[in-house]
Formats: C-alpha cells, sequence, structure tokens
C-alpha cells in the first residue's frame, strides 16, 4: 500500500460525456502527477501539479484539465470524452521540488470504460 | 511517444530460474526506474538507478545501467510465481521539461510458472 488513494475505482461513460477522477496524495507528498495507460500499453504522462500549480504536461488536448487542492489532493477532468479514453488512469504522488526525481508512490487507478 | 523499450515483450520461466528483462530508451535522463504491475492494476516502484550509478541491488532484484548504450537491465534471482507481472522501465528527464515527469516502456509481461 502506497498510500495514494483513487476513486472511483471504475466508471462507465458515454461518448461526450464529461468525467472527474480523484486522487489523494501520500501525507507530506505536494506534488500529484496524472498518466493514462491504454491496454497492453506502459502509462503516458499527462500533467503534473506541483504546489497547486500546474507544473508540466504530455501530449495530451486541452479537454484534459486538473486541479490541485491545498491539501495536496488533486482532479482529473475530462470533457467531451471519446472512445479512445477508455484506459487505466493512475495518479502518483511524490515530494517534489524544481528539478528533483523522486520516487513517484502510484494509486492503484480508475478503470475508465467511454462506450 | 514512449521513451523506452523493453526487451522481450514476453517472458515465461519456471519458479526458481532467473529472469533478465531489459530496458533501452533514447534521451539524456536523470535516473531510471523500474516498476511493477500486477494485472492491471496500480504501478508498485522496485528500484532506481542513477545516471550516475552502474549498478544496484535490492533484495533479489539487479539493475544495472549503461548510460553510453542508453540501456538498462533488470535481473530476478531465484523467482517465484508471485512474481509474475508486468515489469516497466521509466526514466526522468535529464533538463527542462516537467520535473519528475516519468516516460515508461510498454512493459514486459513476466510469467513465472510453479
Amino acid at each position: 500500500e502506497t498510500g495514494v488513494t483513487q476513486s472511483p475505482t471504475h466508471l462507465i461513460k458515454t461518448r461526450g460525456q464529461q468525467v472527474t477522477l480523484r486522487c489523494s496524495s501520500q501525507s507530506g507528498h505536494n506534488t500529484v502527477s496524472w498518466y493514462q495507460q491504454a491496454l497492453g500499453q506502459g502509462p503516458q504522462f499527462i500533467f503534473q501539479y506541483y504546489r497547486e500549480e500546474e507544473n508540466g504536461r504530455g501530449n495530451f488536448p486541452p479537454r484534459f484539465s486538473g486541479l490541485q487542492f491545498p491539501n495536496y489532493s488533486s482532479e482529473l477532468n475530462v470533457n467531451a470524452l471519446e472512445l479512445d479514453d477508455s484506459a487505466l488512469y493512475l495518479c502518483a504522488s511524490s515530494l517534489g521540488g524544481l528539478r528533483t526525481y523522486n520516487e513517484q508512490f502510484f494509486g492503484p487507478g480508475t478503470r475508465l470504460t467511454v462506450l | 511517444s514512449q521513451q523506452g523499450e523493453e526487451d522481450p515483450q514476453a517472458l515465461s520461466i519456471q519458479e526458481g530460474e532467473n529472469a533478465t528483462m531489459n530496458c533501452s530508451y533514447k534521451t539524456s535522463i536523470n535516473n531510471l526506474q523500474w516498476y511493477r504491475q500486477n494485472s492491471g492494476r496500480g504501478l508498485v516502484h522496485l528500484i532506481l538507478i542513477r545516471s550516475n550509478e552502474r549498478e544496484k541491488h535490492s533484495g533479489r532484484l539487479r539493475v544495472t545501467l549503461d548510460t553510453s548504450k542508453k540501456s538498462s537491465s533488470l535481473l530476478i534471482t531465484a523467482s517465484r510465481a508471485a512474481d509474475t507481472a508486468s515489469y516497466f522501465c521509466a526514466t526522468a528527464w535529464n533538463y527542462g521539461g516537467s520535473q519528475g515527469n516519468l516516460i515508461f516502456g510498454k512493459g514486459t509481461k513476466l510469467s513465472v510458472k510453479p
């Protein structure tokens, strides 16, 4: 157990809908990263939040957005869902600072299915 | 796009045998990490090796890093059925961009038969 929790565990949505996924980081961690993992692939970096600000983004469109709260928990929002958004969404927390590369602790993931 | 490529894509061995997985990457790195994933669940961090290190051990795990060849290997000795999982290497970028952004390969699926 890493102390990182995600909710919900599973989710089924319809194309065009919007979804919010939640992540509670490990105690003391100030950085949350989100990853998308399609079936049979490795995780792909979506974006990262450090002290409530976006601190880097991968190759994902603007309909993927996020928030980090003062307690360092985080949300991932996806608008206008597409079939290809079906994946396991992982969040990872770490104790970060500018230009540090520390171990990331992953949550169990949210399995999103878009029909 | 994915930074790393693991090799082989799948590996099947008997309990007690050693398992070796390789990872190649493309750009300069600060460190390289290995993770394990059981059946599409969350990732478990196994070991981190920094760019100025060549070898690291943790229990039954041995990781090597060759920055000149941009490659790493993970050796699991005396494998157990519980080691059955997918293994991923992940690299953290050396400069610019997001701090701590991990780039994963596609993984090696290890099956250990009892």
